[in-house]
């Protein structure tokens, strides 16, 4: 069964740092893309990027670029999410998605609250 | 503000057919596939339709997807309290070079 596990709810300051992570299971790691997806408070779903663990090609949304990062370990088959400098405004769940043949699968989101 | 517009909601009687639709354009819903959300409160998505109109295992019958030019549709027939929930559209846009979510529609099952 294809899984993707996401690490926990996290609360941090504006300014921190964060990489937040999805374990993936059940499948070919390198053989699918790996999407970032946010929902913020009471929103809908917005992509942010996404990334293919077999040369960690990726692309962003244009007005996330240089904002986050997205990143992978194919020996873990995770993927990872990183802010340098959180805001206010990055509070949210956010979701991996896997795409590719045979549709998406989603993880269970990690909830980032950002607050002073 | 997306770029593929969904009305905001929907709704019907137990056992009825309710049908959503999608809005988009030739950059995305024109060229690319469509594949249907599911979120029901509080929790995750889920996929209920992919490639315009494949159903996951799993996903009931009674979900069905087609696509037409720049628009889709989601059918659910046989309506029943469990369908209760946000639906969202979502493709790959070419000119955008980045995946794009319908502005999601609210399913009320009354």
């Amino acid at each position: 069964e294809v899984w993707l596990e996401q690490s926990g709810a996290e609360l941090k300051k504006p300014g921190d740092s964060l990489r937040i992570s999805c374990r993936t299971s059940g499948y070919d790691f390198t053989n699918y893309w790996i999407s970032w997806v946010r929902q913020m408070p009471g929103k809908g779903l917005e992509w942010m990027a996404r990334i293919h663990p077999s040369d960690s090609y990726t692309t962003y949304r244009p007005s996330l670029q240089g904002h986050v990062t997205v990143s992978v370990d194919k020996s873990v088959n995770t993927s990872f999410l990183h802010w340098s400098s959180l805001k206010a405004s990055d509070t949210a769940m956010y979701y991996c998605v896997r795409q590719g043949i045979g549709g998406h699968v989603w993880g269970h989101g990690t909830l980032i609250t950002v607050s002073s | 503000q997306s770029v593929v517009t969904q009305p905001p909601s929907a709704s019907g009687t137990p056992g009825q057919r309710v049908t959503i639709f999608c809005s988009g354009s030739s950059s995305n819903i024109g060229s690319n596939t469509v594949s249907w959300h599911q979120q029901l409160p509080g929790t995750a998505p889920r996929l209920v339709i992919y490639d315009n109109n494949q159903r996951p295992s799993g996903v009931p019958g009674r979900f069905s997807g087609s696509k037409s030019d720049t628009s889709a549709s989601l059918a659910i027939s046989g309506l029943q309290s469990e369908d209760e929930a946000d639906y969202y559209c979502a493709a790959w846009d070419d000119s955008l070079k980045g995946y794009v979510f319908g502005t999601g529609t609210k399913v009320t099952v009354l």
